[in-house]
């Protein structure tokens, strides 16, 4: 089972270039999520989605994008890169229906580097 | 909103010994889930434990157990007899249990972690 995949792994990127992570996942599960974390520091939710073509706002969403056009896909968009988005970036998983939960599924994370 | 808090920046232990990691949270919901999570240096978040609200009883999984305080909000894990390979980064996490009101979603709430280290 693959689980949830994350591309890239590492990425050095430039002051204004813009990037997307790719996050796949092959459990059928719904809900879909992207944090970011910093340094010594927990992990703070950027994105959400409950379902192909509903996304919403986490906590940390500025200089951020995502689509959800699928139930297995759903990429991170960055515009216009800035140091401020130095982080590890992990895309998780995990499928609900009604109020039980089945656990959440993280990918592996990619390091972002802006300079 | 509910937050975690992880006080203990860095703990250490001997191997074979047991170790306590400490975490409080605040929330204003009854029913709820508590995870630990285990970051080794892979950066892998890996499940370690996870107690629901509703339930009296502590969780166990070998040698991971919680001490679960519902009035105190506190969620400690206990390791007994660490292991080298206990050695990592430990985070806390909070899920709300319901989609109350599409405010969760069933996000993670994630305290700031405490590393621990394992002496041989």
């Amino acid at each position: 089972n693959a689980g949830v995949t994350q591309t890239p792994k590492f990425r050095i990127l430039k002051i204004g270039q813009s990037m997307t992570l790719q996050c796949t996942q092959d459990m059928n599960h719904n809900y879909m999520y992207w944090y970011r974390q910093d340094p010594g520091m927990g992990l703070k939710l950027i994105y959400y989605s409950v379902g192909a073509g509903i996304t919403d706002k986490g906590e940390v969403p500025n200089g951020y994008n995502v689509s959800r056009s699928t139930t297995e896909d759903f990429p991170l968009r960055l515009e216009l890169a800035a140091p401020s988005q130095t982080s590890v970036y992990f895309c998780a998983s995990s499928y609900q229906t009604g109020v039980a939960n089945y656990g959440y599924t993280f990918g592996s994370g990619t390091r972002l580097t802006v300079v | 909103a509910q937050t975690v808090t992880q006080s203990q920046p860095e703990m250490s232990v001997q191997e074979a010994e047991t170790v306590t990691l400490s975490c409080t949270y605040d929330t204003s919901e009854s029913d709820y889930y508590l995870f630990w999570y285990k970051q080794p240096p892979s950066r892998q978040m890996i499940l370690v434990i996870r107690q629901e609200a509703y339930k009296q009883q502590n969780a166990t999984e070998n040698r991971f157990s919680v001490n679960f305080q519902k009035a105190a909000k506190s969620f400690s894990l206990k390791i007994s007899d660490s292991q080298l390979g206990d050695a990592a980064m430990y985070f806390c996490a909070y899920r709300s249990y319901a989609n109350a009101g599409g405010t969760s979603y069933g996000k993670l709430t994630f305290g700031q972690g405490t590393i621990l280290t394992v002496h041989p």
